[in-house]
C-alpha cells in the first residue's frame, strides 16, 4: 500500500538556520504530494503541494521538489524563524483516490 | 470565503457513550473527509463523503459512521466509545474535479477525550 516516511524529530534549530525535513514515499501510481503544518492546538494548514514529477511547490519561503527517481519530497527553507516552530506533515494522495496518507510528522522548534 | 469550521472544539465523554461531531465545508467545496489524529501521530483517514454518500473508507469499524447534507456539511458519529477513541478529529473539505487531484483543506479539529 501507499506510505510516507518522514525524518524523525524533534528537530531543534537556531533562528536563521537552514532547514531540511526529509520525506520519502511509496506509491503504486503517480501521487500528488503535500506538506501540511500544524501549529500548537490547531488543525492542519496546507503549506505547499506538487502534482507531478519535477514540480516545485513553494510558500512562505518553504520549498519542496517532487523527485520521482528518488521518490522524495524534502521540505527546505533557507532561513527559519521562531514562528516556524510547529509540526510538519508530509502526505500523498493518489489520483482518483479518496484519502490523504500522512507521515508521522516532524516537530520543529526554532530557538531565538 | 469561509473556511472549514468544526464543532464543538472540545468534548469529554465516557466509555460506551455516543458522540456526534459536526463540520461545515469551505464555500464552494462539495466533498468532506474525516481523519482521526491520535496524540503524536499523523492523521488517519476515516471516510469521505461526496454527493451525500460514503465514497471511500479507511480501516475503522462500523461504529464510526457519517452523514453529508445537501449543503455539503457533514457529521461524524461514533457509537460505543472506547478509550482509544480519544483523539483530535479533523474534517477536510475539497472540490471534486475531473482529474481526481483535489486539494483538501482542514478545519481546526474537535478534541475528544473518552474517560
Amino acid at each position: 500500500g501507499n506510505s510516507v516516511t518522514q525524518m524523525e524529530g524533534p528537530v531543534t534549530l537556531s533562528e536563521e538556520a537552514f532547514l531540511t525535513i526529509n520525506c520519502t514515499y511509496t506509491a503504486t501510481g503517480y501521487p500528488s504530494l503535500f506538506w501540511y503544518v500544524q501549529y500548537p492546538g490547531e488543525g492542519l494548514q496546507l503549506l505547499l503541494k506538487a502534482t507531478k514529477a519535477d514540480d516545485k511547490g513553494s510558500n512562505k519561503g518553504f520549498e519542496a521538489t517532487y523527485r520521482k527517481e528518488t521518490t522524495s519530497f524534502h521540505l527546505e527553507k533557507g532561513s527559519v524563524q521562531v514562528s516556524d516552530s510547529a509540526v510538519y506533515f508530509c502526505a500523498l494522495s493518489e489520483a482518483g483516490a479518496q484519502k490523504l496518507v500522512f507521515g508521522q510528522g516532524t516537530r520543529l522548534t526554532i530557538n531565538p | 470565503e469561509t473556511g472549514v469550521t468544526q464543532s464543538p472544539t472540545h468534548l469529554i465523554k465516557t466509555r460506551g457513550q455516543q458522540v456526534t461531531l459536526r463540520c461545515s465545508s469551505q464555500s464552494g467545496h462539495n466533498t468532506v473527509s474525516w481523519y482521526q489524529q491520535a496524540l503524536g501521530q499523523g492523521p488517519q483517514f476515516i471516510f469521505q463523503y461526496y454527493r451525500e454518500e460514503e465514497n471511500g473508507r479507511g480501516n475503522f469499524p462500523p461504529r464510526f459512521s457519517g452523514l453529508q447534507f445537501p449543503n455539503y456539511s457533514s457529521e461524524l458519529n461514533v457509537n460505543a466509545l472506547e478509550l482509544d477513541d480519544s483523539a483530535l478529529y479533523l474534517c477536510a473539505s475539497s472540490l471534486r474535479g475531473g482529474n481526481g487531484r483535489e486539494t483538501q483543506y482542514f478545519g481546526p479539529g474537535t478534541r475528544l477525550l473518552v474517560l
